[in-house]
């Protein structure tokens, strides 16, 4: 099955600063990459996601990019603020078809200093 | 839009114990997760629905876990009996496009469950 690595587990920055986050991914087929944010005691809102037939999608402060080739995507937020603050799950998981489950990473603590 | 409904929010139990989760998903969304999260860990899928049937169970304990949607919009999660690791929070997600499709598959999560087994 799908096993799914995420880096940081905690990453610390100033207000203002940027903030990337990595996973990686097992298996190749794998083409649809979704990331959560989920404030303590919140539930997982998506965020952004990103399907393999792109390598780059951005959506204002936030954005995604994908490396097929290495299996890896990652999250980056620029001009962080403290309401950025929250544990950042990546998932992966191939579609359609209903019998492939996502795969969450273990999940990136930010926090963001004022 | 109501969002997807959850209950309990808390419970504890003795281990051995039953226990019952329920989850009302968004209306008109055909499939729905069912995800332990272990503190400090990412959402681990246990089953995945598509209307009324079950579409994946294979990371469902299935000697003491169980699963249903009937006429495909409730579902309930029951434990019996439980364990001490059973302890986590039991989200509960929804989506409004169909797997086959891979079209609207966004996934709207409850507030979960919290149980702690003693």
């Amino acid at each position: 099955g799908e096993n799914v690595e995420q880096h940081p587990s905690t990453l610390s920055v100033q207000e203002g600063d940027s903030a990337v986050i990595k996973c990686t991914y097992s298996d190749s087929a794998s083409n649809y990459f979704p990331w959560y944010k989920q404030e303590l005691g919140k539930r997982p809102q998506l965020i952004i996601d990103i399907r393999s037939n792109v390598g780059e999608k951005k959506d204002q402060r936030i954005a995604v990019t994908l490396n097929k080739t290495a299996k890896h995507f990652s999250l980056h937020i620029t001009e962080t603020q403290p309401e950025d603050s929250a544990v950042y799950f990546c998932a992966a998981r191939w579609l359609p078809g209903g019998s492939y489950i996502p795969t969450f990473g273990r999940g990136t603590s930010l926090i963001v200093h004022p | 839009e109501a969002g997807v409904a959850q209950s309990p929010r808390y419970k504890i139990i003795e281990k051995r114990q039953s226990v019952a989760f329920w989850c009302n998903p968004i209306s008109g969304h055909a499939t729905l997760y069912w995800y332990q999260q272990i503190l400090g860990q990412g959402p681990k899928l246990l089953i995945q629905f598509q209307n009324n049937g079950v579409v994946d169970d294979s990371q469902l304990p299935k000697d003491r876990f169980s699963a249903e949607r009937l006429k495909g919009v409730d579902s309930t999660l029951k434990i019996q009996p439980a364990k001490l690791e059973d302890s986590a929070v039991y989200l509960c997600a929804s989506s409004l496009g169909s797997l086959l499709t891979g079209l609207n598959t966004e996934a709207f999560f409850g507030q979960g469950t919290r149980l702690t087994v003693v």
